[in-house]
């Protein structure tokens, strides 16, 4: 059964620091994985897909990489800005099912303080 | 275009009374999935349909929950003999299927829903 862990749980830096957060799973047979962003009180809104068969995805001043073999992902922000405070959560796609069902981690919540 | 919309907002309920939560997936999209997040934990499976067919409800918690999507567009997940237990925020999502290959496209999120039972 695929477990996904974030760490830290919750994480609190000044303005301008660059952070990384971590995913990891406990089976690497996945499709991809993906981090999402969850703002307080809203739904979830995707950050970065990587498909299996990739490394890393780049979106601005967020770097998601990937390696199966070791069953980690980091999220790397860099010069962290308050608008990034929200929790972070990875999700995992099994690739045991036809469709995409997929396994979240529990989430880092982030502050990042002005 | 719209997003996904879920209703209600927020739900208060006694101890055993029957909740229904709605959801109003992207128009079009095929696929739909109900989620459960407790605090302070990412979202758990629940279920999956795919058009009106629920393919997949093995993450329901009980019998007491149920799940419907009769017409391939709006679904209701329902709660009977709503439990303390089951306070959470419910979430759903759709995703469309890439024409070519078949395979899904990234979800996209409601609001939720969130429940607290008394």
């Amino acid at each position: 059964k695929q477990e996904v862990t974030q760490i830290p749980a919750a994480l609190s830096v000044p303005e301008g620091e660059n952070l990384v957060l971590n995913c990891s799973f406990t089976d690497s047979a996945i499709y991809n994985l993906q981090w999402f962003r969850q703002d307080p009180g809203k739904g979830l809104t995707s950050l970065l897909l990587i498909q299996s068969s990739q490394r890393e995805q780049t979106s601005g001043r967020l770097n998601a990489s990937l390696d199966k073999s070791s069953g980690r992902s980091t999220l790397y922000i860099a010069a962290s800005q308050p608008g990034d405070s929200a929790t972070y959560l990875c999700a995992a796609r099994t690739m045991k099912t036809s469709y995409d069902k997929v396994i979240f981690g529990p989430g880092t919540s982030l502050s990042v303080i002005p | 275009g719209a997003g996904v919309s879920q209703s209600p907002r927020y739900k208060v309920a006694k101890r055993g009374q029957d909740v229904a939560l709605r959801c109003d997936p992207i128009s079009g999209h095929v696929s739909l999935f109900w989620y459960q997040q407790a605090l302070g934990q990412g979202p758990e499976f629940l279920t999956y349909f795919q058009n009106e067919a629920q393919l997949d409800k093995s993450g329901l918690p009980s019998d007491r929950f149920f799940a419907e999507r009769p017409e391939g567009s709006v679904s209701t997940l329902k709660i009977q003999r709503t439990q303390q237990e089951d306070s959470a925020v419910y979430l759903c999502a759709s995703s469309a299927i890439k024409p070519k290959t078949g395979f899904q496209e990234t979800q996209y999120f409601g609001p939720g829903t969130r429940l607290l039972v008394l």
